[in-house]
């Protein structure tokens, strides 16, 4: 089973700031990556996918990159709708897509 | 717009055998390249996958489950539904239904998803 870490597990951002987050697998998923925003009590949002590609409706503040086992999301400027938890996943091969332990975005 | 609603038990007793269905529009599971799965999140813990199903009846299931869980589709209804036997306190937490359209690869739209509780 491919292993998704996420970091840090925290992260405490002021609005208006930059947020990047880190996610590490440990074997290679090649740009199989995406990165998921969950909010309380609304469903979970996809926000990239390809490690790269912003979802639809996404805003372009919202940016991925990386290949192989590592990837990072940049949020470039933080908006008050935009303190969530993201997760990262891998969707490499079946049967195991796996999910990071998730990076909560809170207010500084 | 593609939505997607979970409904069944809010509780269940041990043991029990766990029936949710995933009730969807604005899309049609008979449609080339479109799956649906489902994904459960303990309290405080990770996502986990769980099974998905493809537009041809392809069936994959999380090899750790396996042996405890079914998914099935109807297309007339637009539903799937997923059976997990013989529950624990450790199947306590939010499942989510998710459309899965292959050329994303990955889940591109989740129902709220719905509270479920083992507990005696």
């Amino acid at each position: 089973e491919i292993v998704m870490t996420q970091s840090p597990a925290t992260l405490s951002v002021s609005p208006g700031e930059r947020a990047t987050l880190s996610c590490r697998a440990s074997q290679s998923v090649s740009t199989n990556l995406a990165w998921y925003q969950l909010r309380p009590g609304q469903a979970p949002r996809l926000l990239i996918y390809g490690a790269s590609t912003r979802a639809a409706d996404i805003p372009a503040r919202f940016s991925g990159s990386g290949s192989g086992t590592e990837f990072t999301l940049t949020i470039s400027s933080l908006q008050s709708e935009d303190f969530a938890v993201y997760y990262c996943q891998h969707y490499n091969h079946w049967p195991m897509w796996t999910f990071g332990q998730g990076t909560k975005v809170d207010i500084k | 717009q593609i939505t997607l609603k979970e409904s069944g038990p809010t509780l269940v007793k041990p043991t029990q055998t766990l029936t949710l269905t995933c009730n969807f529009s604005g899309f049609s599971l008979s449609t080339s390249a479109v799956g649906v799965g489902w994904i459960r999140q303990p309290p405080g813990k990770a996502l986990e996958w769980l099974a998905l199903i493809y537009w041809d009846d392809d069936k994959r299931y999380s090899p750790s489950l396996e042996s405890r869980l079914t998914i099935t589709k109807d297309t007339s209804k637009n539903q799937v539904v997923l059976t997990l036997t013989n529950m624990d306190p450790v199947d306590t937490g939010t499942y989510y239904c998710v459309h899965i359209n292959m050329w994303v690869g990955s889940p591109d739209v989740w129902g709220r998803g719905t509270a479920v509780t083992v507990s005696s």
